[in-house]
């Protein structure tokens, strides 16, 4: 099976701040990483499929980069209600693996 | 739209059959998947169905294979999740989710919670 390793596990940031959020696959996937939020007691929200491609209707400071085995999910000015966790997911094979989550908290 | 229904309260060892209706997108086009989520704990992938082109072959979860049956019913607009064998450590939040060609996991149900628990 293929691990996915999130780093970091936790994180706090300021409103405005550029937050960087990393997932590392234990085998090269392509770009076959997804990108998804989530708040307390919500359902996951889709952010970003193909490590760059934007869901439909998510905000432009949300973006995606990477191949291979390392990848970024970066907000470029963090908003209030981007406090949440977040998950990256590898589907290059099964059994589809999920990250272990990064949870951003307010500074 | 994905609507799940079918979760409850379950002894180990018992059975319990989750439905996933759908509705707003042509439903014979896109795979189905469930994802779980245990309580305090990350998400974890239960299995897919795939659609028709793909001859609705399955795939899953260690975890779950040889307990757990995805079906799907194109007629009816849902897919199907059969949890046999169940164990304590099964309980989780079950979500419905569905992946359009050339995308992933690109909508989720509300979720549906399953306690195994004597």
């Amino acid at each position: 099976d293929i691990q996915m390793t999130q780093s970091p596990s936790a994180m706090s940031a300021s409103v405005g701040d550029r937050v960087t959020i990393t997932c590392r696959a234990s085998q090269g996937i392509s770009n076959s990483l997804a990108w998804f939020q989530q708040k307390p007691g919500k359902v996951p929200k889709p952010l970003i499929y193909a490590a760059s491609t934007l869901q439909s209707g998510v905000p432009s400071r949300f973006s995606g980069s990477g191949s291979g085995t390392e990848f970024t999910l970066t907000i470029s000015s963090l908003q209030p209600e981007d406090f949440a966790t977040y998950y990256c997911l590898q589907y290059k094979s099964y059994p589809f693996t999920f990250g272990q989550g990064t949870k951003l908290e307010i500074k | 739209q994905l609507v799940e229904s079918g979760g409850g309260l379950v002894q180990p060892g018992g059975s319990l059959s989750l439905s996933c209706a759908a509705s707003g997108f042509t439903f014979s086009d896109p795979h189905m998947d469930w994802v779980r989520q245990a309580p305090g704990k990350g998400l974890e992938w239960v299995g897919r169905v795939r659609n028709k082109v793909n001859s609705y072959t399955t795939e899953y979860a260690a975890s779950v294979k040889d307990r757990f049956t995805i079906s799907r019913d194109d007629s009816k607009n849902s897919v199907y999740l059969q949890m046999n064998s169940l164990r304590t450590e099964d309980t989780a939040v079950y979500y419905c989710v569905k992946s359009r060609v050339g995308n992933v996991f690109d909508a989720w149900g509300r979720g549906t919670v399953v306690t195994v628990s004597s």
